[in-house]
């Protein structure tokens, strides 16, 4: 069965500085896809990353940045020089290719606050 | 390119009472996903459809929970009657097709407040 761990519930931090979010997965599938939405207040998820389990290359997208080691089954995600705007809860998700019809299972998510 | 779309955003009903939500995924989403999220968890899945069939309900309630996608678009998800413990948000998603790498995209949700 899959799992997805966010271990952080809260992460509170002053604007500019950098915060890192932790996640861990379980599986049993070989193939697989890890993901990062975004939930502001607003109440909408966006979609933020998507990543497969064959590449593991580091992926860069301006002050988010996201960490992918199979060795420890973690995909964390970095925001630099962290701004107000930041402040949502951020939820990594993982989906196998061998589950039926996508199935896409939450880790509990992370609360950022980033304070002016 | 318009996103899944959800009405009504906010709901409150007294318990016992029957509740709809509505949803129109991203055009050309063959894949529709509904979600409950209870306050501080993630998403949990309700039902998903593959066009107008329902491809997997195992985590839908069928004593009071009800789903429709009529012609394989806009879908409706129904509770009937509404419960105490129902209160939450109902996200609907879409997705180009089934296939695990498909990426879901998500409405704003529907926040239901059961008195």
């Amino acid at each position: 069965a899959q799992k997805v761990t966010q271990a952080q519930t809260e992460i509170s931090v002053v604007e500019k500085e950098d915060v890192t979010l932790d996640c861990v997965y379980e599986t049993r599938d070989t193939t697989y896809y890890l993901f990062w939405y975004k939930q502001p207040p607003s109440g909408e998820l966006v979609f933020l990353i998507r990543r497969n389990s064959f590449d593991e290359q580091n992926e860069i997208s301006g002050r988010y940045s996201w960490n992918f080691q199979k060795s420890t089954s973690s995909f964390n995600f970095t925001i630099t020089a962290s701004q107000v705007v930041d402040s949502a809860v951020y939820f990594c998700a993982l989906s196998e290719a061998q589950a039926a019809g996508n199935k896409l299972t939450f880790g509990g998510g992370t609360r950022v606050l980033v304070k002016p | 390119e318009a996103g899944v779309v959800q009405s009504p955003r906010y709901k409150i009903i007294e318990k016992k009472q029957p509740v709809a939500f509505w949803c129109n995924p991203i055009s050309g989403h063959n894949t529709l996903y509904w979600y409950l999220q209870n306050l501080g968890q993630g998403p949990e899945l309700l039902i998903r459809y593959e066009n107008e069939e329902a491809v997997d309900d195992s985590q839908l309630p069928k004593d009071r929970f009800s789903a429709e996608r009529l012609k394989g678009v806009d879908s409706t998800l129904k509770i009937q009657p509404a419960e105490l413990g129902d209160s939450a948000v109902y996200l609907c998603a879409s997705s180009p097709g089934l296939a695990g790498r498909e990426t879901q995209y998500f409405g704003p949700g529907t926040r239901l407040l059961v008195l």
